[in-house]
């Protein structure tokens, strides 16, 4: 079985401030991990993903996530919020045999003060 | 580009009617989604298909019909339409299962 942890329906940081959002997951197969972006009346777009290369993965408008075994963990990261990555994030976690669907997080809501 | 569409976009009907949601999609892809989003639970999964008249249900099935008969194709039915089935579907489309999955841009459904 797997699921995913959103820590934090919300999250409101100040425009040029760390952005920082958790993501836990569980598995009990090696993963592949996602984050999607939804902005307002949108469908998801995918920001990044993992799938066993390098730990370290970057994706679109300077995000950032790191996949550590060790803590079941993918956070997203970002050094400097603008106004336009207000938006709701989604974790996603799958198989990497594939058989399954992507399982979702219950998302968290990014406000970006000015 | 067209890429994987949902129609109608918005949708008011009353209890008991039915209801089809449609998804296309131009990639070719082998898997084809549904999904509802409700605040407070994220997006769960409804069915899903591996092919064309290969489907399998997903966390959520009860109420919904599905059916493949084409690769580009994944209409959603909801057979007697509940309050409870008011929220917004999703459709989406991926190469293998646990893959990147393309969603749509979604449509909104309430049930009056």
């Amino acid at each position: 079985a797997q699921s995913v942890t959103q820590l934090g329906s919300h999250v409101s940081v100040s425009e040029g401030a760390l952005v920082l959002l958790r993501c836990n997951y569980s598995s009990s197969v090696p993963p592949y991990l996602f984050w999607y972006v939804q902005y307002p009346n949108q469908g998801l777009q995918l920001l990044l993903k993992y799938t066993s290369a390098a730990t370290l993965v970057k994706g679109i408008n300077g995000f950032e996530a790191e996949f550590k075994k060790s803590e079941t963990s993918f956070h997203l990261t970002k050094p400097s919020a603008h106004m336009s990555d207000a938006a709701e994030y989604f974790c996603a976690v799958s198989d990497q045999r594939g058989r399954r669907a992507l399982t979702f997080g219950s998302g968290t809501r990014l406000q970006v003060q000015p | 580009d067209a890429g994987i569409t949902q129609s109608p976009r918005y949708k008011i009907t009353e209890t008991g009617r039915q209801v089809t949601l449609m998804c296309h999609q131009t990639w070719s892809h082998s898997y084809m989604f549904w999904y509802r989003q409700d605040l407070g639970h994220g997006l769960r999964l409804i069915y899903y298909s591996a092919a064309a008249d290969i489907t399998d249900k997903g966390e959520v099935p009860d109420g919904y019909v599905v059916s493949r008969s084409k690769t580009e194709n994944f209409p959603l039915t909801l057979e007697s339409a509940t309050r409870s089935q008011t929220s917004v579907y999703f459709c989406a489309s991926s190469q293998t299962a646990g893959e990147t999955q393309y969603f749509g841009p979604g449509t909104r459904l309430l049930v009056l």
